[in-house]
């Protein structure tokens, strides 16, 4: 059930900065990461993956960094906009191909 | 790309009734599809996996015989909340895996929100 006083961790950034999202993960074994994006009332958006055999993958304006060592994962957005205001998970693959997500953290982008 | 539809967006049932919520894959075959609860504020928990054809595994403390999960085709799995309670209320999310890798290996649907009064 929903437990009491639970709250999103939360980054507040101007519009044009860079933002930097960090995950802690649990699982050594994990082979497998994927950062989501969440906007309310709606599913989990891919934005950018990676696979236990690299520490950093770059898309569009975005960067993932891994680091095994101390189960680390970070988003970098360049040029953070309004419209990357969402909720944002880092998820790891275990066994059986089963996700186990993060607990969140709240973007939001000031214009 | 991979979509994955899921239906209904928004349900209200009443408490005790039964609520059957749909997710298709619609342009590639789901080898296995996986159904999360999520509680306002709070991350995606993993309710089930279900693989074409078998039983679904459910993870510990989820009540098999209340959440029943069907995967009667390749291409569609459904979950039904039976005898829905006001603590069932949440947003439930399903996602699919098709057969090989790819860069969009698990595709989510859009959720269901559900409110049991």
């Amino acid at each position: 059930g929903e437990s009491v006083g639970l709250h999103l961790p939360t980054l507040s950034v101007q519009e044009g900065d860079n933002s930097i999202i960090n995950c802690a993960y649990s699982n050594s074994a994990s082979d497998y990461f994927i950062w989501y994006k969440q906007e309310s009332g709606k599913g989990p958006q891919f934005i950018i993956d990676i696979r236990s055999n690299m520490d950093k993958r770059q898309g569009q304006r975005v960067t993932v960094l891994l680091n095994k060592t101390v189960k680390h994962l970070s988003l970098q957005i360049a040029a953070t906009q309004p419209g990357d205001s969402a909720v944002y998970f880092c998820a790891e693959r275990g066994s059986n191909y089963k996700l186990t997500f993060g607990k969140g953290t709240l973007l939001t982008v000031n214009p | 790309g991979a979509v994955v539809s899921q239906h209904p967006s928004r349900v209200i049932c009443k408490s005790g009734t039964s609520v059957k919520i749909e997710c298709r894959s619609l342009d590639f075959q789901a080898t296995t599809m996986f159904w999360y609860r999520q509680f306002p504020k709070q991350s995606l928990m993993l309710m089930a996996t279900s693989n074409e054809g078998s039983k679904a595994t459910y993870e510990q403390g989820v009540e098999k015989d209340k959440f029943l999960i069907n995967h009667a085709s390749l291409t569609l799995s459904t979950l039904t909340v039976t005898s829905a309670h006001p603590e069932d209320s949440s947003f439930y999310i399903c996602s699919a895996r098709g057969p090989r890798e790819t860069l969009y290996g698990y595709t989510f649907g859009s959720g269901t929100r559900l409110t049991v009064v």
